[in-house]
C-alpha cells in the first residue's frame, strides 16, 4: 500500500534558521506530490504542489520543495524562518486517492 | 466566495447519539472527501465522492456513512457514535478525483468529542 513517511515529528527553531523537512512516499508509479500547512486555529491550504518539469518548486512564503525521484522524497524547505511559520505541516501523495504524512510540527521562536 | 463550509464547528455526543456533519462548496468542484484528523497520525480518508452520486470507502470507513445530497453538498453520518470516533473531521473538494495534480480545499473542521 502506499504511504507517506513525515519522519520529523516536532521541529524547534529559533527566527532566521533554516528549516528542512523531510518526505518520503513509497509508490512506484507516477505521482503528484504536496505539501500542506495547518496554521494554528485555521484549516488546511496548499503550500506547494509538484506534478511535473522542474523538480525543484516554489511555494507561498518563501517555502520551496525538491522532488528526487531516485530517492521517493520531497523534502520542504526555508532558508530563514519566521515566527509567523508556526504551524503543522503535511506531505501528501495523490496517486488515486490523497494520501497525508502524519505531519510535522513546527515551532519558532523569536 | 466561502470555498468549503461545515457545520457544526463543535459538537459533544455521547456514546450511542447520532449526528449529521454537514459540508458545503461553491467552487463548482466535482469531487469531494471526508478526513479525520487523529494526533500522529495526520489526516486519514473516511469516503470521497468522485462526482455527483457516487460515493466510496477510503481507508476508515467502519461506523460512518456519506451523501451526496447535490455537487455542492457532501455529508457524514455517524448512526451511533462511540469515543473512538472523537476526532477533527475536515471536509474537502477538488475540481477533479485525487489522483490529477488538482488541489484539495478544505474546511475549517469539526472538533468532535464522543463521551
Amino acid at each position: 500500500a502506499q504511504s507517506v513517511s513525515q519522519h520529523n515529528h516536532h521541529v524547534i527553531l529559533s527566527e532566521a534558521a533554516s528549516l528542512e523537512l523531510g518526505c518520503n512516499y513509497s509508490y512506484g508509479g507516477t505521482v503528484n506530490l504536496f505539501w500542506y500547512v495547518q496554521y494554528p486555529g485555521q484549516h488546511l491550504q496548499l503550500l506547494l504542489k509538484y506534478f511535473s518539469g522542474d523538480p525543484l518548486v516554489k511555494g507561498i512564503k518563501g517555502f520551496e520543495a525538491e522532488f528526487i525521484k531516485s530517492k521517493f522524497s520531497f523534502n520542504l524547505r526555508k532558508p530563514s524562518v519566521q515566527w509567523s511559520d508556526t504551524a503543522e505541516y503535511f506531505c501528501a501523495v495523490s496517486t488515486d486517492k490523497l494520501i497525508f504524512g502524519t505531519g510535522t510540527r513546527l515551532q519558532v521562536f523569536p | 466566495n466561502a470555498g468549503v463550509t461545515q457545520t457544526p464547528k463543535f459538537q459533544v455526543l455521547k456514546t450511542g447519539q447520532s449526528m449529521t456533519l454537514q459540508c458545503a462548496q461553491d467552487m463548482n468542484h466535482n469531487s469531494m472527501y471526508w478526513y479525520r484528523q487523529d494526533p500522529g497520525m495526520g489526516l486519514r480518508l473516511i469516503y470521497y465522492s468522485a462526482s455527483e452520486g457516487t460515493t466510496d470507502k477510503g481507508e476508515v470507513p467502519n461506523g460512518y456513512n456519506v451523501s451526496r445530497l447535490n455537487k455542492r453538498e457532501f455529508s457524514l453520518r455517524l448512526e451511533s457514535a462511540a469515543p473512538s470516533q472523537t476526532s477533527v473531521y475536515f471536509c474537502a473538494s477538488s475540481e477533479r478525483l485525487a489522483g490529477a495534480a488538482d488541489t484539495q480545499y478544505f474546511g475549517p473542521g469539526t472538533r468532535l468529542t464522543v463521551l
